[in-house]
């Protein structure tokens, strides 16, 4: 059974600072999402990594993908009050009948503080 | 462009009436369709995929049924809802190595 464990769970930290969100994986995948969700909305897609060493960046946020320690990291750059929101990431599942869903970690509630 | 669409946004609904939730996708074809649930501050559980027409696949055992009567067209349901059922539904779209993208959500509210 794929399990995927993000951690912290809860981050409140001050603009400006630098954070990392950390995404364990437990069984392989090649296709690693990340997501921000705001309060009452639907899921906004940030990055797909799609092999190993895969890094993409979008203005203060940064995500890579190491598939042989099964870990993704979202890298925080000089926080802003924006960036507030809970940040998921998902892995692909893999069964006999090919890509079947995404398991989502229970995501990191992120705060940033002036 | 390819968008998703799903409603209604919200929906309060009392226990033991049924439930149908619409999730329709636009400017693509054959897609992979998903329904998802959270539950009130929990993260994002799949409840079905399909992967074509008339196919369906049920991840965990509960009162919900999924159908897939056209390529694009992915339908939630319920016979009688019960007060678990309530949550944020939120169908999905992917295909391949594309991204998977989510429709704006249903918040169900069973009373």
């Amino acid at each position: 059974e794929l399990k995927v464990e993000q951690n912290p769970l809860f981050l409140s930290m001050q603009e400006g600072k630098n954070y990392t969100i950390y995404c364990n994986y437990s069984t392989t995948s090649d296709r690693l999402y990340w997501y921000r969700q705001d309060p009452g909305k639907s899921l906004e897609s940030l990055f797909v990594l799609l092999s190993n060493g895969a890094v993409k960046q979008e203005g203060r946020l940064m995500a890579s993908l190491d598939t042989k320690a099964r870990l993704s990291t979202l890298h925080i750059t000089a926080a802003v009050h924006d960036l507030s929101a809970t940040y998921f990431c998902a892995v692909v599942r893999y069964s006999g009948g090919g890509a079947d869903g995404l398991t989502f970690g229970k995501g990191t509630h992120l705060i940033i503080q002036p | 462009s390819q968008t998703i669409h799903q409603w209604p946004a919200t929906l309060v609904q009392p226990v033991g009436s049924p439930l149908s939730l619409e999730c329709t996708v636009e400017g693509t074809s054959n897609p992979n369709l998903y329904w998802y649930r959270q539950a009130a501050g929990r993260g994002l559980q799949l409840l079905f995929y399909s992967v074509g027409i008339g196919q369906i696949s049920s991840e965990v055992p509960q009162n919900l049924s999924a159908s897939r009567p056209q390529d694009r067209q992915f339908i939630l349901s319920s016979k009688k809802l019960l007060l678990s059922d309530s949550g944020f539904y939120l169908c999905a779209w992917g295909r391949g190595n594309t991204e998977a993208f989510f429709g704006q959500g249903t918040r169900l509210t069973v009373v």
